[in-house]
């Protein structure tokens, strides 16, 4: 059965520097993997997603993720952070059990802070 | 532009009320999605849907139905709502497929008294 873990339920960054959110997935096979943004009051949006073509996978707003299948890892990452990066971030892993057309499985989030 | 909508935003209501939450979405999805969201767990999944007349529960389904009679539509309810459903609802929509990515309406806030 697939899983999501990420690592961390809070990550404080200052303006500027990088941020690094974990994901660790467990899957059999192959997994698509997604990662969410939601901000304060509202639904998620999706920031970017792995369906098996490019292992680095750019996304919106500068964010990008490395899909590493070594590490079953698939971290998301943003060179320089702004004020508006803060949010909760959640990856997700689309579930491969038996009849399945489009569910996903959610690590249980990560709010990521920017400090001024 | 397609879309998904939640109605009400909020609402407020006592024990052992039967409670409906609307999601309706302009996408032409087959796949329609309610989720919980509770400080935690992240999001749970509660029922979900491929297509009209089709109805499955997800993994924290007790106390709640839903009805598919329409690709737009998928209403949650509550049979008998309990404090313990106090939550936040997110009803999502997709295209058919794995790799497919899940749109999300703006959340419906309950609080049972």
């Amino acid at each position: 059965a697939q899983s999501v873990t990420q690592l961390g339920s809070h990550v404080s960054v200052s303006e500027g520097a990088l941020v690094l959110l974990r994901c660790n997935y467990s899957s059999s096979v192959p997994p698509y993997l997604f990662w969410y943004v939601q901000y304060p009051n509202q639904g998620l949006q999706l920031l970017l997603k792995y369906t098996s073509a490019a292992t680095l996978v750019k996304g919106i707003n500068g964010f990008e993720a490395e899909f590493k299948k070594s590490e079953t890892s698939f971290h998301l990452t943003k060179p320089s952070a702004h004020m508006s990066d803060a949010a909760e971030y959640f990856c997700a892993v689309s579930s491969l059990s038996g009849g399945s057309q489009g569910n996903l499985i959610f690590g249980k989030g990560t709010k990521l802070s920017v400090k001024p | 532009d397609a879309e998904i909508t939640q109605s009400p935003r909020h609402k407020i209501t006592e024990t052992g009320r039967q409670v409906t939450l609307a999601c309706h979405q302009t996408w032409n999805h087959n796949n329609m999605f309610w989720y919980r969201q509770d400080l935690g767990h992240g999001l749970r999944l509660i029922h979900y849907s491929y297509g009209v007349q089709d109805t499955n529960k997800g993994e924290v389904s007790d106390g709640y139905s839903v009805s598919r009679s329409n690709t737009e539509d998928l209403p949650l309810t509550l049979e008998s709502a309990a404090s313990s459903q106090t939550s936040v609802y997110f009803c999502a929509s997709s295209e058919s497929g794995e790799e497919e990515t899940q749109y999300f309406g703006p959340g419906t806030r309950l609080l049972v008294l």
